[in-house]
């Protein structure tokens, strides 16, 4: 079974500009992740997807941060403009829905550095 | 208060140790509570998962819930240098329509052959 991928690996930009991540969830994972993992730090929830609709953004900063997931699959999370404290690995994950699942399959991560 | 606390790292024992790692919750509603491994540049990978109050156990580790004090605990026994990694305890509730799981802060453990 093909794991959660994710690309770039690693991406640096100056602030003020822009980025984006993409991420492929597992296949018939109908929940989709994207968490922000600053150094030290336990991963924060940015954006929950249930197949193509959203179910938490509470803590997506959405002045300067947006996600999509196209027809419920693969996913993008956009930054702009980006700023120094957005310095942090960005995490994809995915499950299966259901009130008794409890597994999240995480990628490798997009490593951010803002300069 | 945060919903989730843990232990603050780093931890640094030596091979053999028993290893114990341990995370606090506020909230009575997570019902699910699962321990993450998460090694260097990596993402994090399900270790162990529970749901009621007790103790699981699967090879080297154990799992503890005490869901009247909410705290959980994971112990390692046995410890080796492959252990090093930082843990990370995660809880689910259910939150309307979806669930919602919480990650604690990590707990970094170094197995010092």
């Amino acid at each position: 079974e093909a794991g959660v991928a994710q690309s770039p690996r690693y991406k640096i930009i100056e602030k003020r500009q822009s980025v984006a991540f993409w991420c492929n969830p597992i296949s018939g994972h109908a929940t989709l992740y994207w968490y922000q993992q600053i150094l030290g730090q336990g991963p924060k929830l940015l954006i929950q997807f249930q197949n193509n609709g959203v179910v938490d953004d509470s803590q997506l900063p959405k002045d300067r941060f947006s996600a999509e997931r196209l027809k419920g699959v693969d996913s993008t999370l956009k930054i702009q403009p980006a700023k120094l404290e957005d310095s942090a690995v960005y995490l994809c994950a995915s499950s299966l829905s259901g009130a008794s699942t409890y597994e999240q399959y995480f990628g490798p991560g997009t490593r951010l550095t803002v300069t | 208060q945060k919903e989730v606390e843990q232990d603050p790292g780093p931890l640094s024992v030596p091979e053999g140790a028993i290893v114990s790692l341990n995370c606090t919750y506020s909230n009575s509603a997570f019902q699910y509570f699962m321990w993450y491994r998460q090694y260097s540049r990596k993402g994090p990978e399900l270790l162990m998962y529970t749901y009621s109050s007790g103790n699981k156990e699967d090879g080297r580790f154990t799992a503890q819930v005490d869901k009247s004090s909410k705290y959980i605990s994971l112990f390692i026994r046995d410890s080796q240098p492959s252990d090093s990694a930082t843990y990370l305890c995660a809880m689910k509730r259910w939150e309307t329509s979806y669930d919602k799981v919480i990650f604690g802060p990590g707990t970094s453990l170094s197995v010092i052959p």
